[in-house]
């Protein structure tokens, strides 16, 4: 099994900010996925993350409001940009290639 | 694209009584996984099944691939039990993996 670890746990920001997630796994793992669940919502998948190459972005998500890292096969980044309220939603972290590991979450509240 | 329904949607049940919380799907799987969220957002794995029946502790998931339909089992209900279970599939993978695709999950809530 892998564990999986975000950082933050959550954060309350300001409207036109950034912020970046991190996620780190503590075994290697080729599939890494970042997901947004909005308030009385289920999950929805935001993008893959990519080990030496660019995100994958699911339909209604794009690369400039939510920028991807994926430097090696334990860890990735995402950053919410210049947020609005309708940002607020806890953010998670997946990993795993046939068995799927979550990371804590990131509740995100912007003001 | 999977539609994934869930139900019910909120169940609450006094402890020691048997929980089902069912699953379906509209396009065939390569998996189906079984998923707690607590409050606090985080989500655990319970189960991840592709066919068959499998057991941890109180816990039962069960799979009919023909009927694209799962169900899981809580015996021995208990109020930590309360959680929002979801259920989430993988779609077979076709020039590269893609994420799961969600249910909106049930609310459970067991009171002592």
């Amino acid at each position: 099994s892998a564990v999986i670890s975000q950082k933050p746990s959550r954060d309350i920001c300001q409207r036109g900010t950034s912020l970046t997630i991190q996620c780190q796994v503590d075994s290697q793992v080729t599939m890494m996925f970042w997901y947004r669940q909005q308030p009385g919502q289920s999950l929805t998948l935001i993008a893959t993350a990519n080990q030496g190459s660019e995100a994958t972005y699911e339909s209604g998500f794009v690369i400039d409001k939510f920028p991807i890292s994926r430097p090696n096969l334990t860890f990735s980044t995402l950053t919410v940009s210049n947020m609005s309220p309708e940002d607020s939603s806890i953010y998670l972290c997946s990993g795993g290639d046939s068995l799927r590991f979550f990371g804590p979450g990131t509740r995100l509240t912007v003001l | 694209k999977n539609e994934v329904e869930q139900s019910p949607q909120n169940l609450t049940a006094q402890e020691g009584e048997f929980i089902t919380i069912n699953c379906s799907y509209s396009v065939g799987i390569s998996a189906l996984h079984w998923l707690q969220q607590h409050p606090g957002g985080g989500i655990v794995s319970l189960f991840m099944l592709s066919s068959g029946k499998k057991k941890h502790g109180r816990l039962i998931a069960t799979i009919n691939i023909q009927e694209k339909h799962s169900s899981l089992h809580i015996t021995a209900s208990h109020p930590r039990d309360s959680a929002v279970y979801i259920c989430a599939v993988s779609p077979f993978s076709g020039g590269g993996a893609d994420g799961l695709t969600f249910g909106k999950g049930t609310h459970l809530i067991i009171q002592p």
